[in-house]
Formats: structure tokens, C-alpha cells, sequence
């Protein structure tokens, strides 16, 4: 059973312009939500987390929204750079569980 | 140490031999994670120590796989009769414990292929 689904395995974004990542959750009981970011042959990499008390976080180029009613979560990056090419992973975690779930990634590339 | 540290960082087996992976956490951190991502697939939990607690293994697939951890220090995970499927890159993460919503950090895995 798939808690957490990120249903595009890929995106392709021209430098400069907005990328959006999408998630997807089916456990109402989630209540913080994270993103990783993942290059090859390294292990991911925190990014930016959310409280599912919040409906928006953002840290610099990065923002996260959480929409709890329809259990949806995205990351959007703007301007995307070239640097920003990468696997990312949403997680959701039930605060005291100390076990997070992670999504399938979205290989994110930015064309020049 | 600075970071997680796992090794070997790739490990190419035979079929129905034994593996053992080693996962070296950060020092300080009382939580210590396995997770594994197969081709094309997410990361999927295997286990998890907390202290002195019992581990949480519910994520392990069979019983071929045990995982170790003495105190708050190493930790190996193994793997008996490897079978093709296990091919992964096993990744382990450690985190202090009450910050786990801040995040685990990982190290860079273990690629293991099964041949």
C-alpha cells in the first residue's frame, strides 16, 4: 500500500522558469511532511519540511504547499537553476511514529 | 564523525551468497534507519533502532535479512542467500531522535548487485 505517491517519474523545466513537484497522501494521521533531494551516488538530502498545522513553508527558491483536505502537497522552485537536476522525494511522517514514508522520486532536470 | 558513513559503497555478490553492509552514524544520534530503493522504485523502509529499544523491523522482507546495532553505534545489516531482488542501493540514515520532523541525514548507500 503506497501511503505516499508522487505520480510523475520525470520532469523537464527550462532554466529559469518555475518547477512544481507533486505529492500525494492517503494517510490522514501524516502530520509533518518533508522533501529530499537525491544526486547520483549520494545519499538524499533534506530540503524543506512543512507542518501540516501550516499550508505553506518557504526557504529561499523553495516553497512548499500543503493542501490537507485534498491530501496534496507540492514543491515548487523558481528560478529554477541547473544545479536544482536531481531526484526528488516527498516523506510524511505521524509525529512520535519516528518512521518516515517516502514517495516513489521525481527525476527533475533543468535544461540551459 | 561528520556524516553517515556506509560501506563498501557498491558490492557485487553471487547468488545465495551472504552479504553484510556497515552503517557508521553520526555520533550522538540514537536513531538509526535502513532504508532500500530499487530500480525505479522508492525508498522503502527496512528497519529501525532507537537506543536501547527493540528495532522496528517490520519493513524487512524476509527473513534472509537481520540488521544489527550495539548501543548507539554501528550498525551492519545482513543478508542471507541473496537472491536477484535484493539488487538495491541500501541507504542508511540516522537522526537524534526527538528532531526526527527535522529530518534524518543519510549517508550514500550501498549499491548491491546480485548477479
Amino acid at each position: 500500500d503506497q501511503q505516499v505517491k508522487q505520480n510523475s517519474p520525470s520532469l523537464s523545466v527550462q532554466e529559469g522558469r518555475i518547477s512544481i513537484l507533486n505529492c500525494d497522501y492517503t494517510n490522514s494521521m501524516f502530520d509533518y511532511f518533508l522533501w529530499y533531494k537525491k544526486y547520483p551516488a549520494e545519499g538524499p538530502t533534506f530540503l524543506i519540511s512543512i507542518s501540516s498545522i501550516k499550508d505553506k513553508n518557504e526557504d529561499g527558491r523553495f516553497t512548499v504547499f500543503l493542501n490537507k483536505s485534498a491530501k496534496h502537497l507540492s514543491l515548487h522552485i523558481v528560478p529554477s537553476q541547473p544545479g536544482d537536476s536531481a531526484v526528488y522525494f516527498c516523506a510524511s511522517i505521524i509525529q512520535g511514529a519516528q518512521k518516515l514514508v517516502f514517495g516513489q522520486g521525481t527525476r527533475l532536470t533543468i535544461n540551459p | 564523525g561528520a556524516g553517515v558513513s556506509q560501506s563498501p559503497s557498491n558490492k557485487v555478490t553471487e547468488k545465495g551468497k551472504d552479504v553484510e553492509l556497515r552503517c557508521d552514524p553520526i555520533s550522538g544520534h540514537t536513531a538509526l534507519y535502513w532504508y532500500r530503493q530499487r530500480l525505479g522504485q522508492g525508498l522503502e523502509f527496512l528497519i529501525y533502532f532507537q537506543g536501547n529499544s527493540a528495532p522496528d523491523k517490520s519493513g524487512l522482507p524476509s527473513d534472509r535479512f537481520s540488521a544489527e546495532r550495539t548501543g548507539e553505534s554501528v550498525s551492519t545489516l545482513t543478508i542471507q542467500r541473496t537472491q536477484q531482488e535484493d539488487s538495491a542501493v541500501y541507504l542508511c540514515a540516522s537522526s537524534p531522535s526527538v528532531h526526527t520532523i527535522y529530518g534524518y541525514t543519510f549517508g550514500s548507500g550501498t549499491r548491491l548487485t546480485v548477479v
